[in-house]
């Protein structure tokens, strides 16, 4: 069965601190799939990033990066220079290949304050 | 262009009645999901389908739910005699295909928020 764990349930930062939102998973599958997704207080869930099980390659994308290590099964996820547009939901998930059901954690809401 | 569409945004209903939930994906996507997802939680997968063909409904919690897509693009999520457990937000999701590969982007919808009273 696969499982994707955020121990973090909710954190606060003020404008301009670096935050790190942390996801650890468990599989069995060899070759699977993790995703961070954004969730607004709109609603929509909002697609960050996609990484394979092959690639350990860290990525940065703006603001964004992202920190993957199979060791330690953990895809950490990490603002610098948070704003409060950043504030919401963030959800780490797990697929396999296929059709690709996705496995979500519970979430970790990010408050970002002036 | 248009996103995933959800209707209605909002639904209340009396706890027995049934209810019918609409997603209008993506044009051109294959394939469509649909979660759940309680106060507080993750979504949850309830069922998937590639075209008009149901190919997962692993997730449905009870009989009472059903979702069907029946030409290929258009998907209701139906929930017969509700009941309080299944107050949610209903999520659905449409991707551009399939493969053995690497898994296309799920795009989600806004989602229906279901309060049974």
């Amino acid at each position: 069965a696969q499982k994707v764990t955020q121990a973090q349930t909710e954190i606060s930062v003020v404008e301009k601190e670096d935050v790190t939102l942390d996801c650890v998973y468990e599989t069995r599958d060899t070759t699977y799939y993790l995703f961070w997704y954004k969730q607004p207080p709109s609603g929509e869930l909002v697609f960050l990033i996609r990484r394979n099980s092959f690639d350990e390659q860290n990525e940065i994308s703006g603001r964004y990066s992202w920190n993957f290590q199979k060791s330690t099964s953990s895809f950490n996820f990490t603002i610098t220079a948070s704003q409060v547009v950043d504030s919401a939901v963030y959800f780490c998930a797990l697929s396999n290949p296929g059709y690709s059901t996705l496995t979500f954690g519970k979430g970790t809401m990010l408050l970002v304050s002036p | 262009g248009a996103g995933v569409s959800q209707s209605p945004r909002y639904k209340v209903a009396k706890r027995g009645q049934d209810v019918a939930l609409r997603c209008d994906p993506i044009s051109g996507h294959v394939s469509l999901f649909w979660y759940q997802q309680a106060l507080g939680q993750g979504p949850e997968f309830l069922t998937y389908f590639q075209n008009e063909a149901q190919l997962d409904k692993s997730g449905l919690p009870s009989d009472r739910f059903f979702a069907e897509r029946p030409e290929g693009s258009v998907s209701t999520l139906k929930i017969q005699r509700t009941q309080q457990e299944d107050s949610a937000v209903y999520l659905c999701a449409s991707s551009l295909a399939v493969g053995a590969g690497e898994p296309y982007e799920q795009y989600f919808g806004p989602g229906t928020r279901l309060t049974v009273t």
